[in-house]
């Protein structure tokens, strides 16, 4: 099975640009999915494939991917986007599914 | 409205048993896998398991191989996990989840957890 890594904290200036990046070899052969989780609910997927996201979803959030490297970017980061943020993706069998560690984003 | 409800869940000893239920509605049961995603008290994401829709494609995390069964009743629209052998480590807020598309592991729509506690 493969490994996704994320950093474990991120912080951003309200209304400014953020990244947060996840690594693995399986995302040089699938696209993965991005989800926000905040505190006693449950996840939400924010962007999808090579850069999707399900309706409701505001449009500060893309993704993209290269090499690999995916990358989830808010754009003008909100004070509501303070949040854990998990990747995922298919692993190399296939089969199995496997997720980032999370990344804990504080929106300052 | 899409719904997903899972059911099932509470204290347990280690070895012991449980079935949860995942509930669906508001879609089209049968066009759609299912997965089961677990969450230990304050850690990360973990995929469990994953039915697709017509049941053919089954797999399994290692951590549960041979001691969980993923199993679902489309007249029903429900999605099982039968957990056998359960150990500390499996303690955690167990999630359902539907996959956007087959074999691609976006999940668009979660359940709001039931929650297993495996402790003497």
């Amino acid at each position: 099975s493969s490994e996704l890594t994320q950093d474990p904290a991120v912080s951003v200036a309200l209304g400014q640009t953020v990244r947060i990046t996840c690594q693995g070899d399986s995302l040089r052969s699938y696209y993965g999915s991005w989800y926000q989780q905040k505190p006693g609910q449950a996840p939400v997927l924010v962007v999808y494939g090579k850069n999707s996201r399900p309706s409701g979803i505001p449009e500060r959030f893309a993704g993209s991917s290269s090499g690999n490297t995916a990358t989830l970017t808010i754009i003008g980061a909100q004070a509501e986007d303070e949040a854990d943020y998990y990747c995922n993706s298919r692993d190399s069998s296939d089969k199995h599914v496997v997720f980032g560690g999370g990344t804990k984003l504080t929106v300052l | 409205e899409v719904r997903l409800v899972e059911s099932g869940g509470g204290l347990v000893k280690p070895g012991g048993s449980l079935i949860l239920s995942c509930a669906a509605s508001g879609f089209t049961f049968t066009s759609y896998s299912i997965n089961w995603v677990r969450q230990a008290p304050g850690k990360g994401l973990e995929w469990v398991s994953s039915i697709s829709s017509s049941s053919s494609s089954i797999y399994y995390a290692d951590s549960v191989r041979g001691r969980f069964t993923i199993s679902r009743d489309n007249a029903k629209e429900s999605v099982f996990l039968q957990m056998n052998s359960l150990r500390a480590e499996d303690t955690a807020i167990y999630y359902c989840a539907r996959e956007v598309a087959p074999a691609r592991s976006w999940f668009d729509s979660w359940g709001q957890g039931t929650l297993v506690t495996v402790s003497s």
